[in-house]
């Protein structure tokens, strides 16, 4: 079975810093999906990125990046410019491609507080 | 598009009754839905996923007669939390899959519903 791992049950950063947050996962598969997930305050869960195991570039979107290296099994986000509205709990997911890709699997996730 | 609502958001119920939890997938036809319970900074737990129109495949641990789930259309599945007591009090949440290329098979989370049983 596959697992997802943060390693970082909090972290802070000052705004308009970089912070990064990491993951790391098991899995024999070689196709899956990794994701990470935002849930602010409103508990409303919202994707920030996503990245396909076959694509060697990393994801970005905006001041949101990947660090994905497969062979180490890590996928760490970068948050950069960070926002008063980034502060949240982040979670990593990952998903198996194909006929067998219905389930996400959750790592324990990450606070983020952002400081002004 | 890609919009997934949940209702009530917020139900205080006495133990021993029964509480219905409505997902609705708003904007697309949702081919597998899942229910998820989450507790205070914590991770989401998955209970179960629902196909449109079979039974539901239940977690290792999760109550089948306790935690109902249908699926009866592919816009909508209920979970039904039978018989309530305080330790069921928790953050309930839905997502649903579309198995249409444009979304890449994604799960559209729905708000949540926070569930108080007294």
């Amino acid at each position: 079975a596959q697992t997802v791992t943060q390693s970082q049950p909090e972290m802070s950063v000052q705004e308009a810093e970089t912070v990064t947050l990491s993951c790391t996962y098991d899995t024999s598969e070689s196709d899956y999906y990794l994701f990470w997930y935002k849930q602010p305050p409103s508990r409303q869960m919202i994707l920030v990125i996503r990245q396909e195991a076959y694509k060697q570039q990393n994801a970005t979107e905006n001041r949101f990046s990947v660090n994905f290296q497969k062979a180490a099994k890590s996928f760490s986000l970068k948050i950069s410019d960070s926002q008063l509205g980034d502060a949240a709990m982040y979670f990593c997911a990952y998903r198996s491609a194909g006929s067998r890709g219905n389930k996400l699997v959750f790592g324990a996730g990450t606070i983020l507080r952002v400081k002004s | 598009g890609a919009v997934v609502s949940q209702h009530p958001s917020r139900v205080i119920c006495k133990s021993g009754t029964s509480v219905k939890i409505e997902c609705r997938s708003l904007d697309f036809q949702a081919t597998t839905m899942f229910w998820y319970r989450q507790f205070p900074k914590k991770s989401l737990m998955l209970m179960a996923t629902s196909n449109e129109g079979s039974k539901a495949t239940y977690e290792q641990g999760v109550e089948k007669d306790k935690f109902l789930i249908n699926h009866a259309s592919l816009t909508l599945s209920t979970l039904t939390v039978t018989s309530a007591h305080p330790e069921d009090s928790s953050f309930y949440i839905c997502s649903a899959r579309t198995s249409g290329r444009a979304f890449y098979n994604e799960q559209f989370f729905g708000p949540g519903t926070r569930l108080t049983v007294l």
